[in-house]
C-alpha cells in the first residue's frame, strides 16, 4: 500500500507569493493532520480533519493559512501571501479509522523555503 | 498548557551501550504517550506507544510511563549506528481533543561505532 503522499517535496518561493502544499492520506483513513516542523517549535499541529471535515483549526497560525480537505483522498494547506517565516517542514499524517486508531502515518513532508 | 519536554542533545552513546531517552509532560490528564523516530529529512515513524504505568518491551526497545511523576522514558539497548536519529515524544489526552498529539521537540541520539 502507498503510505501518506505529499507534494511538491520541495518548493522555493518568493515573500508574496501563494504557496499550496497537497496530500493524499491513505486510503480508508478518515482523519488527517497538517502539522508543520521547525528547529525553534518543533513539531505542531496546524489543523485536524475527521471525515473531510475541520475539526480542530486552531493551530493555525493566522488567516494567511486555509485548508480544505473537499474529499476522503485530497487535502490542501494553503499560504497566501507567503512569509519567510513561513518557511519549514509541512507534513500530513493521516489516521486509521479502526484497529491501530493511536497511529498516525506521517507523509515525507513539504519543505518550504521562502525568500 | 499540555507541554512535553525533552533535552535537546545530542546524546552520544558507544555501539552496543543502551541508550536512555528521557521526556517529562506537564497535563496530568495525558492518557497516552508515543515515541516516533525520524531521520535526518525524513518523517516520524511511531516506534512504541505506551498507556499505563511499568514498562513495555518491544524487541531492543522498552518504554517506561510513570505517570506519578509525569515522566516518560524509552531505552534501547545494544544502540546500533542505524538507531542515530531524533527521538520524539509525544503525549495525548483524555476526552475533548483526545485526537492530538502534543509533541516534544525531540532528543538526537548519535550512536558511536
Amino acid at each position: 500500500d502507498a503510505g501518506v503522499i505529499q507534494s511538491p517535496r520541495h518548493e522555493v518561493t518568493e515573500m508574496g507569493q501563494e504557496v499550496t502544499l497537497r496530500c493524499k492520506p491513505i486510503s480508508g483513513h478518515n482523519s488527517l493532520f497538517w502539522y508543520r516542523q521547525t528547529m525553534m517549535r518543533g513539531l505542531e499541529l496546524l489543523i485536524y480533519f475527521n471525515n473531510n471535515v475541520p475539526i480542530d483549526d486552531s493551530g493555525m497560525p493566522e488567516d494567511r493559512f486555509s485548508a480544505k480537505m473537499p474529499n476522503a483522498s485530497f487535502s490542501t494547506l494553503k499560504i497566501q501571501p507567503s512569509e519567510p517565516r513561513d518557511s519549514a517542514v509541512y507534513f500530513c499524517a493521516s489516521r486509521p479509522t479502526s484497529g491501530s486508531t493511536d497511529t498516525q502515518y506521517f507523509g515525507p513532508g513539504t519543505r518550504l523555503t521562502v525568500l | 498548557q499540555k507541554e512535553v519536554e525533552q533535552n535537546s542533545g545530542p546524546l552520544s552513546v558507544p555501539e552496543g551501550a543502551i541508550a536512555s531517552l528521557n521526556c517529562t509532560y506537564s497535563d496530568r490528564g495525558s492518557q497516552s504517550f508515543f515515541w516516533y523516530r525520524q531521520y535526518s529529512g525524513k518523517s516520524p515513524e511511531l516506534i512504541m506507544s505506551i498507556y499505563s504505568n511499568g514498562d513495555k518491551e518491544d524487541g531492543r526497545f522498552t518504554a517506561q510511563l510513570n505517570k506519578a511523576s509525569q515522566y516518560v522514558s524509552l531505552l534501547i539497548r545494544d544502540s546500533q549506528p542505524s538507531d542515530s536519529a531524533t527521538y520524539l515524544c509525544a503525549r495525548r489526552g483524555a476526552g475533548a481533543g483526545s485526537y492530538q498529539l502534543t509533541f516534544g521537540k525531540g532528543t538526537k541520539l548519535s550512536v558511536i561505532p
